[in-house]
């Protein structure tokens, strides 16, 4: 079983759609968790971090933890173009760990 | 500030041969992760350091090594390259001060390697 799962997609929305990203982790004892966006051929940029159960909101994201149920969301609203992109969860338990990451396509 | 940097950024090696990796860390960042990137593997740890220790590591062959300076600057040497090592290696510096992860971890443009 792999570490940290996500849907591998594709996944694609329309523009203004809100785009839904999921990830399951198996180490109970993981305490913090992350959002990356990486663009083709570009390195992984943080947009999200939660250390804690409960949804937190920047801007147009939202990252949701629940950790009983060992599943992180990031929900991104009013998609646009320019979020196309593969997102990777990675969750901290003494290093990071990453999920194979979903693409996503904002179609205009 | 400037971000983290790595070099070179393009390599082509073939089977047999080592090379070694740099990546120069933001500027008061102690710590430096590796990481590989394949498209059948995704983004995996290799080993991070700290204050020039090897901090934590992970499962990969013995072939992978790294070293940390006093500057924080970061080299990775693969040994007896393999086909299979083609990949993205992307670095990744962090203040380390936190061992509950919340440190950011900022990365490099990575040094893509292609074994022939």
């Amino acid at each position: 079983q792999k570490e940290v799962e996500q849907n591998s997609g594709p996944l694609s929305v329309p523009e203004g759609a809100i785009a839904s990203l999921n990830c399951t982790y198996s180490d109970r004892g993981s305490q913090s968790f992350f959002w990356y966006r990486q663009y083709s051929g570009k390195s992984p940029e943080l947009i999200m971090s939660i250390y804690s159960n409960g949804d937190k909101e920047d801007g147009r994201f939202t990252a949701q933890l629940n950790k009983a149920s060992q599943y992180v969301s990031l929900l991104i609203r009013d998609s646009q173009p320019s979020d196309s992109a593969t997102y990777l969860c990675a969750v901290w338990s003494r290093q990071l760990t990453f999920g194979s990451g979903t693409q996503l396509t904002v179609l205009p | 500030k400037a971000g983290v940097t790595q070099t070179p950024r393009y390599l082509i090696k073939t089977r047999g041969q080592q090379v070694t990796l740099s990546c120069s860390p933001i500027s008061g960042h102690r710590s430096v992760s590796w990481y590989q990137q394949t498209p059948g593997q995704g983004l995996q740890f290799l080993f991070e350091y700290f204050s020039e220790t090897q901090r934590n590591k992970g499962n990969f062959p013995g072939r992978f090594s790294g070293r940390q300076f006093s500057n924080s600057r970061s080299e990775m040497n693969v040994s007896t390259l393999e086909l299979g090592d083609s990949a993205l290696y992307l670095c990744a510096s962090s203040g380390g001060e936190s061992w509950l992860g919340t440190d950011t971890q900022y990365f490099g443009p990575g040094t893509r390697l292609t074994v022939l």
